[in-house]
Formats: structure tokens, C-alpha cells, sequence
């Protein structure tokens, strides 16, 4: 158990349409980041968020976006979804440095119709 | 470019049949190297970071070793629960974002009672 908890655990949407995941980060740990995970592919990276502010992003349309609270919690937004974005989505905390171990959540499945 | 390549993509072992997973990467400055456990349909579960060349760690039957150009997960006797997808990923220095990730495809381990 890493108490980094997600929601929802799976979904179904159509294309088009818009998608909100959200994730609680482990006790602690400042630092939140998103990874789309497709079948048989290693994760990959979408953004990170420290403090509250996204300081790092990867090969993602401006459609995926994303929140952080002043609890450390976030949210990931897909826009406009389309059949390629159906995926496991993780959500990752943890202390900010670059030392630091990234601790992943159970992710999000989802498909898009 | 930064990347990381998993060997074998799949492995199938007798229990007690010990065996090595490779991770090869290429990447402008390390600032560790990681292995994480997958289960189908759930999160990656952190094993070790290796941070330098000669580096060891050990977790059961699991020992990580780092060189300058990869990084061997060796498995000892391994048990049918130790089957799943193991993924190396390294957090580079250089690049467009702070602190992500970036994960090989892994190695998917099948171990037979």
C-alpha cells in the first residue's frame, strides 16, 4: 500500500467527450505526476505538478491538462478524448528532489468508444 | 536521446530457476535508476533505486546491479509469485521536465510451480 488512492478505478467514455481522474498523493510528498500507460508499453510521462504548479511535461497535447490543491491532491483533464486515449492512468507522488522515490497509485482505467 | 531498453521482453521460468533481467539505457546525466514490480491491471510497486556504478541492493530474491550502461535485476529461486512485469525506468538530468520518469517496456516473468 502506497497511499496514493485514485478515482474513479474505471470508466467508460465516448470520443469527444471530457474526462476528470483525480488522485490523493501519500502524506507528505509535495510533488504529483501523471503517466499514461497503454497496453504492453512501459508508462509515460504526461506532467508534474510541485506546489501547485506544473514544472514538467511530456509529449502531450495542450487537451490533457491538470490541477494540484493546496493538499497536494490533483486532477488530470482529457479533453476531446479520442480512441487512442483509452489507457491506464497513474498518478505518482512524491518528496520534491531528484532523489527521491516516485510511489504510483492503483491507476485508472479507461476506455474510450 | 534518452532512452531504456528491457530484455527479454518476456521470460518464462521453472520455480528455482534463477535468472537475469538486463535494462540498457542511454541518457545525458543519471539521476537513478529504478525497478518497479507490476500485477496485471495494478500500479508499479517500487523495488530499489540505484544511484552509481558497482551499486547493489537486495529484496528477497531480488538483487539490482548498476553499470555505467545498465542495470541487471538477478532473481534467485524465484517462487510463482514472483511472476509479473518487472520495468526499469531512469530519471535523467537533462531534458524538458523535472524529475519524470522515463520507463523501458519491461519484462514480463512467468514463473511454473
Amino acid at each position: 500500500e502506497t497511499g496514493v488512492t485514485q478515482s474513479p478505478t474505471h470508466l467508460i467514455k465516448t470520443r469527444g467527450q471530457q474526462v476528470t481522474l483525480r488522485c490523493s498523493s501519500q502524506s507528505g510528498h509535495n510533488t504529483v505526476s501523471w503517466y499514461q500507460q497503454a497496453l504492453g508499453q512501459g508508462p509515460q510521462f504526461i506532467f508534474q505538478y510541485y506546489r501547485e504548479e506544473e514544472n514538467g511535461r511530456g509529449n502531450f497535447p495542450p487537451r490533457f491538462s491538470g490541477l494540484q490543491f493546496p493538499n497536494y491532491s490533483s486532477e488530470l483533464n482529457v479533453n476531446a478524448l479520442e480512441l487512442d486515449d483509452s489507457a491506464l492512468y497513474l498518478c505518482a507522488s512524491s518528496l520534491d528532489g531528484p532523489g527521491n522515490t516516485i510511489y504510483f497509485g492503483e491507476g485508472s482505467w479507461l476506455t474510450v468508444v | 536521446e534518452d532512452q531504456v531498453t528491457q530484455s527479454p521482453e518476456a521470460l518464462r521460468l521453472q520455480e528455482g530457476e534463477s535468472s537475469s533481467l538486463n535494462c540498457s539505457y542511454t541518457v545525458s546525466g543519471l539521476r537513478g535508476l529504478f525497478w518497479y514490480r507490476q500485477d496485471p491491471g495494478k500500479g508499479p510497486e517500487f523495488l530499489f533505486t540505484l544511484y552509481s556504478a558497482g551499486e547493489e541492493k537486495e529484496k528477497e530474491r531480488l538483487k539490482a546491479t548498476l553499470t555505467k550502461k545498465e542495470s541487471f535485476l538477478h532473481i534467485t529461486a524465484p517462487k510463482p509469485e514472483d511472476s509479473a512485469t518487472y520495468l526499469c525506468a531512469f530519471r535523467g538530468i537533462y531534458g524538458g521536465s523535472q524529475g519524470n520518469l522515463i520507463f523501458g517496456k519491461g519484462t514480463k516473468l512467468s514463473v511454473k510451480p
